[in-house]
């Protein structure tokens, strides 16, 4: 299985600050990953697809990069509705598997 | 509008079955594959099992044997029937289509696309 490992697992921050999550994966996974943003009680919310590609009517503030083994997710200006827990995908193999998830909290 | 809602989720005891059911909306249902995802009470996400358009299936290790899933693209609807339950299989499971991307070269990737607002499943005595 190809395991996933998001850091950091908890990250402070304020509105308007850039935000980096990193996504490393244990083995070369192309560019077959997703990111997706999840609210208590909801279900999640696909952000970015193809580890780069924006899925419509995201914010620009989010993008994605990477490929092969090591992936990051950026939001460059954090708005209050963004608070929220992170999380990555891979869709290079079965069985599917998601990172840990990134807790973005209020400082 | 496109909508994914699960059904059937409840308390049942350890080793008791249950069987949910999603009910799709708003998209061709037979040409997309669909996933089960669950989320344990204040985990993350973990994927149960994949149907394909064609009826590939692949379930995750630790449900092989103890869940099936399958589709009745007449009705627009995903099932999972769950038996041998166990304590740990208390969660939310969400019913999610699953998309595939293509550009010009052909395959770009995939992605869990629409996701339903889950049902709660609780395995105890």
């Amino acid at each position: 299985d190809i395991r996933l490992t998001q850091s950091p697992s908890f990250l402070s921050a304020s509105v308007g600050d850039r935000v980096t999550i990193t996504c490393r994966a244990s083995q070369a996974i192309s560019r077959y990953l997703a990111w997706y943003q999840q609210k208590p009680g909801k279900a999640p919310n696909l952000l970015i697809y193809t580890a780069f590609t924006l899925q419509s009517g995201v914010p620009s503030r989010f993008s994605g990069s990477g490929s092969g083994t090591e992936f990051t997710l950026t939001i460059s200006s954090l708005q209050p509705e963004d608070f929220a827990t992170y999380y990555c995908q891979q869709l290079n193999s079965y069985p599917r598997t998601f990172g840990q998830g990134t807790k973005v909290e209020v400082k | 509008e496109v909508q994914l809602v699960e059904s059937g989720g409840g308390l049942v005891q350890p080793g008791g079955s249950l069987s949910l059911s999603c009910a799709a909306s708003g998209f061709a249902f037979g040409g997309y594959s669909l996933n089960w995802v669950r989320q344990a009470p204040g985990k993350g996400l973990e994927w149960v099992s994949y149907i394909g358009s064609s009826g590939t299936i692949h379930y995750a290790e630790s449900v092989k044997g103890r869940f099936t899933i399958s589709r009745d693209n007449a009705k627009k609807s995903l099932y999972l029937q769950m038996s041998s339950l166990r304590a740990e299989d208390t969660a939310v499971y969400y019913c999610v289509r699953d998309r595939d991307y293509y550009d010009s070269s052909g395959y770009f990737g995939g992605a869990f696309d629409i996701w339903g607002q889950g049902t709660m499943v609780t395995v105890s005595s």
